[in-house]
C-alpha cells in the first residue's frame, strides 16, 4: 500500500521569505502523480501544484515549486516570497494512475504560519 | 458558478438519526469521490464513482451508502449516526483521474 509521510506538523516563515515543506512517500509503482493541496481556515481544499512521476522537470506554479526526487521518493514544496495568505494547512498527496480506480492518499498535513 | 458544491455546509444531528449530504459538480467530470477528514485533519477516501458506477469502497461501515443518480451528482446517506461519524466530509471530482477538485466540505456534528 502506498503511504505518504509529512513528518513536520508545523512550520513558520517570515513574510517575504522562502519556506520548504517536506514530504516523502512509499510506492513500488513507477507511474504516479504527486500533489500539494492547501487548506486555509475556510477548509476549502485547493490544488497548489501537481507533478507527474515520469517527468524529470520539477513543476512550478508562480511562487510555488517542487523538488521531486524520484529515487529518494521525496516531494518537497518550496514557497517563495511568502505572503500572509499562504498561511494554511498543506497536504501532500499521492495518486496512482489507474483510471477510474485512482484515489488520493494524503499525508497528515503541515500547518504553515506566516509572520508579518 | 461553483464547480463542486455540497449541501448542507453544516449539519448538526443526534445519534441514531439518518442524514444525507448532497454533492454536485458542473465540470463535466466523470469520476466523483467522498473523503472524510477527521478531527486530527487526516483525510481519507471513502468512495469513488465513475460514470455512476461504484469503483472504490474503502472499508466504510455499511451505514454509509453513496448514491450517484447521474455523472454530475454523488450523494452520501448515513444511517444510525454515531458520535464517531462527526467529521468534515468532502466531495471531489476529476476527469480521467487527474487532479481532483474538492467541494467546500460538510461539517457533520453528531451529539
Amino acid at each position: 500500500a502506498q503511504t505518504v509521510t509529512q513528518s513536520q506538523p508545523e512550520m513558520s516563515v517570515q513574510e517575504a521569505e522562502t519556506v520548504t515543506l517536506s514530504c516523502t512517500y512509499d510506492t513500488s509503482e513507477s507511474d504516479y502523480y504527486l500533489f500539494w493541496y492547501k487548506q486555509p481556515p475556510s477548509r476549502q481544499m485547493i490544488l497548489v501544484i501537481r507533478q507527474e512521476a515520469y517527468k524529470q522537470q520539477n513543476a512550478t506554479e508562480n511562487r510555488f515549486s517542487v523538488n521531486f526526487q524520484k529515487a529518494a521518493k521525496s516531494f518537497s514544496l518550496k514557497i517563495s516570497d511568502s505572503q500572509l495568505g499562504d498561511a494554511a494547512m498543506y497536504f501532500c498527496a499521492y495518486s496512482l494512475y489507474t483510471g477510474a480506480n485512482s484515489k488520493l492518499t494524503f499525508g497528515k498535513g503541515i500547518t504553515l504560519s506566516v509572520r508579518p | 458558478d461553483t464547480a463542486v458544491s455540497q449541501t448542507p455546509k453544516y449539519l448538526v444531528t443526534q445519534m441514531g438519526n439518518d442524514k444525507s449530504i448532497k454533492c454536485e459538480q458542473n465540470l463535466g467530470h466523470d469520476t466523483m469521490y467522498w473523503y472524510k477528514q477527521d478531527s486530527k485533519k487526516f483525510l481519507k477516501i471513502m468512495f469513488s464513482y465513475n460514470n455512476k458506477e461504484l469503483i472504490i469502497n474503502e472499508t466504510v461501515p455499511n451505514r454509509f451508502s453513496p448514491k450517484s443518480p447521474d455523472k454530475a451528482h454523488l450523494n452520501l446517506h448515513i444511517n444510525s449516526l454515531e458520535l464517531g461519524d462527526s467529521a468534515v466530509y468532502f466531495c471531489a471530482s476529476s476527469l480521467s483521474s487527474l487532479e481532483q477538485y474538492f467541494g467546500p466540505g460538510t461539517r457533520l456534528t453528531v451529539t
